[in-house]
C-alpha cells in the first residue's frame, strides 16, 4: 500500500512570506501528527489532527496552524515566515494516533532566506 | 513532562559485529510506548521496534532487540550481525496513553551509528 505522501519535497521561502505543506496519509489512517527537525533542537511535536479535529498541539507560536479534511489529508501552514523556520517538516500518520505506530512521510525541506 | 536522553550522540560498529544503542526515559506514568526509529540520509524516519510498557517481554524483529529495564526507565537498542544499511541516524522515542498526548511522539536527539565493511 502507498506509504505517507509529503509535497512539496523541497521549498524555498523569503522572510515574511506563508507557506503551505501537504501530507497524505496511508489509506486508513485517521491520524496525522507534524513534526519540525532541527539540528538544534532535534524532533518537535506541532499538532495531531483525527477525523479533523486537532487533538493535541505543542509548543508553537499561533503562526504555525493545520488542518485536516475528510480524507484525513492535512495541511500545516506558517504565516510570516522567520528565519529560525528553517527545518524538515515531517508527517507521521497512525491508525488512532497513540501506541499503534506511527509511519512517517520523507518530509518537506523549507529554507527561509 | 517526559524526557528521552540518548547519551550517545555517535556510534561505530564493524560490518556483522553487535552494538548496543542506549535510551533512558523520564515518566511518572505506568502505561506508555517506548519505540526505535531510524532516519537514513533519505530523511524519512522508519520504525524499528515498539515495545508497550505493560509486556515485560522485550520485543525482538530479526536482527533488532531492545532490552527493556522498565523500573531503570531503560530502552536499549541492539543491532546484531549489523549491515552496511544499518548506517542512520536512531531515535528513541515514547508515547504516552495520557489523554492530551495523542500523536505526540517524544523523541531524543538521536545517534548516529556508523558500520565499517
Amino acid at each position: 500500500k502507498a506509504g505517507v505522501t509529503q509535497t512539496p519535497r523541497y521549498l524555498i521561502k523569503t522572510r515574511g512570506q506563508q507557506v503551505t505543506l501537504s501530507c497524505s496519509p496511508i489509506s486508513g489512517h485517521r491520524s496525522v501528527s507534524w513534526y519540525q527537525q532541527t539540528p538544534g533542537q532535534g524532533l518537535q511535536f506541532l499538532f495531531e489532527y483525527f477525523s479533523e479535529t486537532q487533538r493535541n498541539k505543542g509548543n508553537f507560536p499561533g503562526r504555525f496552524s493545520g488542518r485536516q479534511f475528510s480524507n484525513s489529508r492535512s495541511e500545516m501552514n506558517v504565516s510570516t515566515l522567520e528565519l529560525g523556520d528553517s527545518a524538515l517538516y515531517l508527517c507521521a500518520s497512525s491508525l488512532a494516533g497513540t501506541g499503534f505506530g506511527y509511519t512517517f512521510g520523507s518530509g518537506t525541506r523549507l529554507t527561509v532566506v | 513532562a517526559q524526557t528521552v536522553t540518548q547519551s550517545q550522540p555517535e556510534m561505530s560498529v564493524q560490518e556483522a559485529e553487535t552494538v548496543t544503542l542506549s535510551c533512558t526515559y523520564d515518566t511518572s506514568e505506568s502505561d506508555y510506548y517506548l519505540f526505535w526509529y531510524k532516519q537514513p540520509p533519505s530523511r524519512q524516519m522508519i520504525l524499528v521496534i515498539r515495545q508497550e510498557a505493560y509486556k515485560q517481554q522485550n520485543a525482538t524483529e530479526n536482527r533488532f532487540s531492545v532490552n527493556f529495564q522498565k523500573a531503570a526507565k531503560s530502552f536499549s537498542l541492539k543491532i546484531s550481525d549489523s549491515q552496511l544499511g544499518d548506517a542512520a541516524m536512531y531515535f528513541c522515542a515514547y508515547n504516552s496513553l495520557g489523554g492530551g498526548s495523542q500523536g505526540n511522539l517524544i523523541f531524543g536527539k538521536g545517534t548516529k551509528l556508523s558500520v565499517k565493511p
